[in-house]
């Protein structure tokens, strides 16, 4: 099946820095992509929806101007998390969206890890 | 808009034994898609089986198979012979289908974590 991969894995950075998380379609055209947030024991709540070449779309609660994403094209999009504190420490996932009328294909990244100390 | 729910939070069962995993849902949507995933210690999520709203007969995916009653919107999932690697955090998820526009999200309910004992 289709790949997506993520970069870094994992990340640990400081208070107040930003990190830039990568999310790749390595055998695919992904014109959208969905960012998911997941802390520990918990669901993934979706936190934004990129189009490519276009703005995303936040969902309510997610403030834009921390987590800017940037989609700029078809096989590459990118969440920088921006002057991040502890409580931005989670598991961040990335997925392909499906087309509409399409059954499962909804591809998954491999995750990162980021802690905030 | 669209809420799964799964009332089990923890679940055990003996290995080679059977295990259902609860999941219900609601939603406005005529046409939709109800997914289980599997989520590991690494935290990959791996899709595991897929059932749409207008399928007749239940999904079934070799150990898997997803007990579907439209009416009760349910949509369980049933692990036969549980394996130790079976053991993992299960969601139940759903989307959306639309006729025409961009790709939806899926909706994850809150998670069963199933424990296998030796």
């Amino acid at each position: 099946g289709a790949v997506v991969s993520q970069h870094p894995s994992w990340v640990i950075c400081k208070s107040g820095t930003s990190v830039k998380i990568e999310c790749r379609s390595l055998d695919f055209q992904a014109t959208t992509m969905f960012w998911y947030r997941q802390f520990p024991k918990q669901s993934l709540m979706l936190m934004a929806t990129s189009n490519e070449g276009s703005k995303a779309t936040y969902e309510q609660g997610v403030e834009k101007d921390k987590f800017l994403i940037n989609h700029a094209s078809l096989t590459l999009s990118t969440l920088t998390v921006t002057s991040a504190h502890p409580e931005d420490s989670s598991f961040y996932i990335c997925s392909s969206g499906g087309l509409a009328g399409a059954t499962y294909e909804q591809y998954f990244g491999p995750g990162t890890r980021l802690t905030v100390t | 808009a669209q809420k799964i729910t799964q009332t089990q939070p923890g679940m055990f069962v003996q290995e080679k034994e059977a295990v259902t995993l609860d999941c219900t849902y609601d939603t406005s949507d005529q046409s939709y898609g109800l997914f289980w995933y599997k989520q590991p210690s690494s935290g990959e999520m791996i899709f595991l089986i897929y059932q749409g709203s207008y399928d007749e007969q239940n999904a079934t995916e070799g150990r898997y198979s997803l007990n579907f009653q439209k009416a009760r919107k349910s949509a369980n999932l049933v692990i036969s012979a549980s394996q130790l690697g079976d053991s993992a955090m299960y969601f139940c998820a759903m989307r959306a289908f639309i006729s025409s526009g961009s790709a939806r999200q899926l909706t994850f309910g809150s998670g069963t974590q199933l424990t296998v004992l030796p």
